[in-house]
C-alpha cells in the first residue's frame, strides 16, 4: 500500500524568505500524481502544484515549486518570497495514475502548518 | 457557483441523533471522495464512488456511517446515533478521475460541513 509522510508538523518562515516543506512517500508503482494542497484557516483545501512522475522537469506555480526525486521518492514543497497569505496546512497527497493499481484513492499526508512572521 | 458545494455549513447535534450531510459535486466529475477531518489533523479517507462502479468503502470507521451518490451526482453521507467522537469537519471533493483526455488528477474540494456532537 502507498504511504505519504511529512515529517515536519510545523515550519516558521519569515515573510519575504525561501521555505522548504518535506514530503516523502512509498510506492512500488511506476505512474502516478503528486501533489501538493493548501488548507488556509477558511478551511477550503486548494491545490497548490500537481507533479507527474513520468515528467522529470519539476512542475513550478509562481513562487512555488517542487524538488521531485523519482528514485527517492521525495516531493519537498519550496515557497519563495513567502507572503503572509501563504500562512496555512499544507499537505502532500498521492495517487496512482491508472486503475490498474486498481483504486484512484488519494493518499494524504498529516500536514505541515506553514506560519508566515512579518 | 461551478464549485463543489457542502450543506450544512455548520451542524450542531445531540448525541444519539442521525445527521445527514449533502455534498453537490462539480457538474461532469466521475469521482467523489468523503473525508473527515478532526481538528488539526490530516485527512481521513472515508468512501470514494467512481462512476456506476461499486463505492469504495473502506474507510467508513463503523456501520453507523453510509453514504449514496443518486444518478452519479449528489452524495449524502449519514451518520446514525452520532457520538462525540464523530465531531470533525467532513470534506467532500470531486474529480475528473478515469475521465480519459480530462483525468488532470486534481481533486476539488468544497468549504466542509463542521459536525458537533454534544
Amino acid at each position: 500500500a502507498q504511504t505519504v509522510t511529512q515529517s515536519q508538523p510545523e515550519m516558521s518562515v519569515q515573510e519575504a524568505e525561501t521555505v522548504t516543506l518535506s514530503c516523502t512517500y512509498d510506492t512500488s508503482e511506476s505512474d502516478y500524481y503528486l501533489f501538493w494542497y493548501k488548507q488556509p484557516p477558511s478551511r477550503q483545501m486548494i491545490l497548490v502544484i500537481r507533479q507527474e512522475a513520468y515528467k522529470q522537469q519539476n512542475a513550478t506555480e509562481n513562487r512555488f515549486s517542487v524538488n521531485f526525486q523519482k528514485a527517492a521518492k521525495s516531493f519537498s514543497l519550496k515557497i519563495s518570497d513567502s507572503q503572509l497569505g501563504d500562512a496555512a496546512m499544507y499537505f502532500c497527497a498521492y495517487r496512482s495514475q491508472h486503475y490498474t493499481s486498481g483504486t484512484y484513492k488519494y493518499i494524504f499526508g498529516t500536514g505541515t502548518r506553514l506560519k508566515v512572521l512579518a | 457557483g461551478a464549485g463543489v458545494s457542502q450543506s450544512p455549513s455548520n451542524k450542531v447535534t445531540e448525541k444519539g441523533k442521525d445527521v445527514e450531510l449533502r455534498c453537490d459535486p462539480i457538474s461532469g466529475h466521475t469521482a467523489l471522495y468523503w473525508y473527515r477531518q478532526s481538528l488539526g489533523q490530516g485527512l481521513e479517507f472515508l468512501i470514494y464512488f467512481q462512476g456506476n462502479s461499486a463505492p469504495d468503502k473502506s474507510g467508513l470507521p463503523s456501520d453507523r456511517f453510509s453514504a449514496e451518490r443518486t444518478g452519479g451526482s449528489v452524495s449524502t453521507l449519514t451518520i446514525q446515533r452520532t457520538q462525540q467522537e464523530d465531531s470533525a469537519v467532513y470534506l467532500c471533493a470531486s474529480s475528473r478521475t478515469g475521465l480519459a483526455g480530462a483525468d488532470t488528477g486534481e481533486l476539488f474540494f468544497g468549504e466542509g460541513s463542521r459536525l458537533t456532537v454534544l
